[in-house]
């Protein structure tokens, strides 16, 4: 099955600086590879995905970078600020046809702190 | 529109107690996952239903865990009797169009503890 590692576990910026969290992935099938924000307590929530057919996404402050060759998506958040501190999951899913069709496999999670 | 409902929020009991954790999903998404969500780590995907059927239980414990969704929209997930390494925070997830690349809504969560 898929296995998604994702790094660091742990992320400490001055706000205004930018963040990086990057996931390798090893199903070579996964094709969907979204990204969920998940604040202590809460739900995760999604804040961006990206499909196979796409290198890059981005969505005013966040993008998101996808390396199908070498299987690794990394997730890019500019001018960070205090509400953004959370823990971000990568996950991916793969195509359909294969045993694990539509499961969503999850990295282990980032646990971002943007300081004042 | 109302998001992905679950209850109880909170539960705590004993070991060897069973528990039952309830989802609504939002209105007319037709797949409906179950996670296991322990401290620190990602979700784990425990059962997947399209409408009434479950299409991926490999990971769901079937000696302690059951799971139903009898009429295709609210679900049950049941463990009986519990173990302290099944507390955790047990996520419900829903989604439109079957198992494609559609966002999955997820609910808040029930935290259980296992004494």
């Amino acid at each position: 099955g898929e296995n998604v590692e994702q790094h660091p576990s742990t992320l400490s910026v001055q706000e205004g600086d930018s963040a990086v969290i990057k996931c390798t992935y090893s199903d070579s099938a996964s094709n969907y590879f979204p990204w969920y924000k998940q604040e202590l307590g809460k739900r995760p929530q999604l804040i961006i995905d990206i499909r196979s057919n796409v290198g890059e996404k981005k969505d005013q402050r966040i993008a998101v970078t996808l390396n199908k060759t070498a299987k690794h998506f990394s997730l890019h958040i500019t001018e960070t600020q205090p509400e953004d501190s959370a823990v971000y999951f990568c996950a991916a899913k793969p195509l359909p046809g294969g045993t694990s069709y539509g499961k969503l496999t999850f990295g282990q999670g980032t646990i971002l702190t943007v300081h004042p | 529109e109302a998001g992905v409902v679950q209850s109880p929020r909170y539960k705590i009991i004993e070991k060897k107690q069973p528990v039952a954790f309830w989802c609504n999903p939002i209105s007319g998404h037709n797949t409906l996952y179950w996670y296991l969500q322990n401290l620190g780590q990602g979700p784990e995907l425990l059962i997947r239903y399209e409408n009434e059927e479950a299409v991926d239980d490999s990971q769901l414990p079937k000696d302690r865990f059951s799971a139903e969704r009898l009429k295709g929209v609210d679900s049950t997930l049941k463990i009986q009797p519990a173990e302290l390494g099944d507390s955790a925070v047990y996520l419900c997830a829903s989604s439109t169009g079957g198992a494609s690349m559609n966002e999955q809504f997820f609910g808040p969560g029930t935290r259980l503890t296992v004494l």
